[in-house]
């Protein structure tokens, strides 16, 4: 099994709204992203986890919080969000944060529309 | 820091012709390649990587080139097929990052 999965596949909330994103992988990767991608731009960075830990954060803002309860899962919880982060939000995982080269494997993404 | 980019925004072929797509990077240190190719609505795909000690390696109807004179790479499709239309990115890591620096993206448009 070589597959990230992220639910759900599209999400419109309000400014007002709470919600979480979430992503599994069962390939025993012990790394974990976040990333977001606007329309025609590569994935840009939000948060690494390694072991379960938080390593990584790419100075987000606090309405994004993540979460990794445990080394299968990884959530991001959305809260008072703007318009301009309408974007593709996309998880992937790795075998681990050593070497610099252990390719990163890319969920589908969740499509998220703040209104 | 490390700086990778495309050189086109959109590259138009014929089916059956073939494709190359380049990319070049700043950092010297760079030691390792990835190019990934995004289907609308999807992630990021893994299509194949390259060390430096490299200058070439081959995959299925994709070959991967490597110039670390002029810090440039290629990624090669042979008998580009429509559901080859996709964005392509490629990516760098240096050593001591396990981040990948991505490019700016190529679109692949191939006609029927």
């Amino acid at each position: 099994d070589t597959e990230v999965t992220q639910t759900p596949k599209h999400l419109v909330m309000g400014m007002t709204n709470k919600k979480s994103l979430k992503c599994e992988q069962h390939m025993g990767h012990r790394a974990m992203y976040w990333y977001k991608q606007k329309a025609k731009k590569p994935p840009e960075l939000m948060f690494v986890y390694s072991y379960e830990k938080l390593s990584i954060n790419e100075s987000v803002p606090s309405r994004f919080s993540p979460e990794c309860p445990n080394s299968s899962l990884l959530n991001l919880h959305l809260h008072a969000l703007q318009p301009e982060d309408s974007a593709l939000y996309l998880c992937a995982s790795s075998r681990q944060l050593a070497g610099g080269s252990d390719t990163q494997y890319f969920g589908p993404g969740t499509r998220l529309t703040v209104l | 820091g490390e700086s990778v980019g495309l050189h086109l925004p959109t590259l138009s072929v014929q089916e059956g012709d073939n494709s190359i797509i380049n990319c070049a990077y700043s950092n010297s240190a760079s030691d390792y390649f990835i190019w990934y190719k995004q289907e609308s609505g999807k992630g990021p795909q893994f299509i194949i990587d390259i060390r430096s000690n490299m200058d070439k390696r081959q995959g299925q109807r994709v070959t991967v080139l490597l110039n670390k004179t002029v810090k440039h790479l290629s990624l090669q499709i042979a008998a580009t097929q429509p559901g080859d239309s996709a964005v392509y990115f490629c990516a760098g890591l240096s050593g001591g990052s396990y981040i990948p620096t991505f490019g700016r993206g190529t679109s692949l448009i191939v006609h029927p």
